[in-house]
């Protein structure tokens, strides 16, 4: 299985400021996923960036992958309060099997 | 159609009472996980499905804990002899299972208070 982990694990900015969060991982992935979870509601996916690719754009989420380094860092530009939630990465090898999540990274937009 | 749905979305027991909790994931998927979530923490992997394969309950806390996957589908979670520290929010999702390319869509959960 594979588990990624997040850090930092709480962040608090001002509306309109960038956040940045970061995942580090242990096994050699196929790709890295990343989700957001609302209030203790269920996890919503939001982007996955294959290990062949470096860089990922998705509306004003930047994700990044250095497989050299095992690290993944998801980049939310221009956030607003509703941004505020939990962050998790979820990374997937080769091999077919579960794929477990971290305690995330908690973000608090402040408007 | 729809999505991975749970019931029920809250449940309120006494200390000592068994309960079941139920998740309809969605229709195709062949994968199955239970997740727990304590109040401001992570989530806590407790077991996973995937077709006819042996269930992997690696991530269930204590025999209290036990699931079942019946046709494939519906799955239930129940707990026995509940005790307080059970409190949680209780996650389902379900996945297409297609070797690395998995993306797991999760049900609102089901809010457990044991009293």
């Amino acid at each position: 299985s594979q588990q990624g982990e997040e850090d930092p694990q709480a962040l608090s900015i001002q509306e309109g400021e960038n956040a940045t969060m970061n995942c580090s991982y242990k096994t050699s992935i196929n790709n890295l996923q990343w989700y957001r979870q609302n209030s203790g509601r269920g996890l919503v996916h939001l982007i996955l960036i294959r290990s062949n690719e470096r860089e990922k754009h998705s509306g004003r989420l930047r994700v990044t992958l250095d497989t050299s380094k095992k690290s993944s860092s998801l980049l939310i530009t221009a956030s607003r309060a509703a941004d505020t939630a939990s962050y998790f990465c979820a990374p997937r090898g080769t091999n077919a099997g579960k794929s477990t999540f971290g305690d995330g990274t908690t973000l608090t937009v402040k408007p | 159609g729809a999505g991975v749905s749970q019931s029920p979305s809250n449940k309120v027991t006494e200390k000592g009472k068994d309960v079941e909790l139920r998740c309809d994931p969605i229709s195709g998927h062949t994968a199955l996980y239970w997740y727990r979530q304590s109040l401001g923490q992570g989530l806590e992997f407790l077991i996973y499905f995937q077709g006819n394969s042996a269930p992997d309950k690696s991530g269930l806390p204590s025999d209290r804990f036990s699931a079942e996957r019946t046709g494939g589908s519906v799955s239930t979670l129940t707990i026995q002899r509940t005790q307080q520290e059970d409190s949680a929010v209780y996650l389902c999702a379900s996945s297409s299972q297609q070797g690395a390319h998995e993306t797991q869509y999760f049900g609102p959960g089901t809010r457990l208070l044991v009293l």
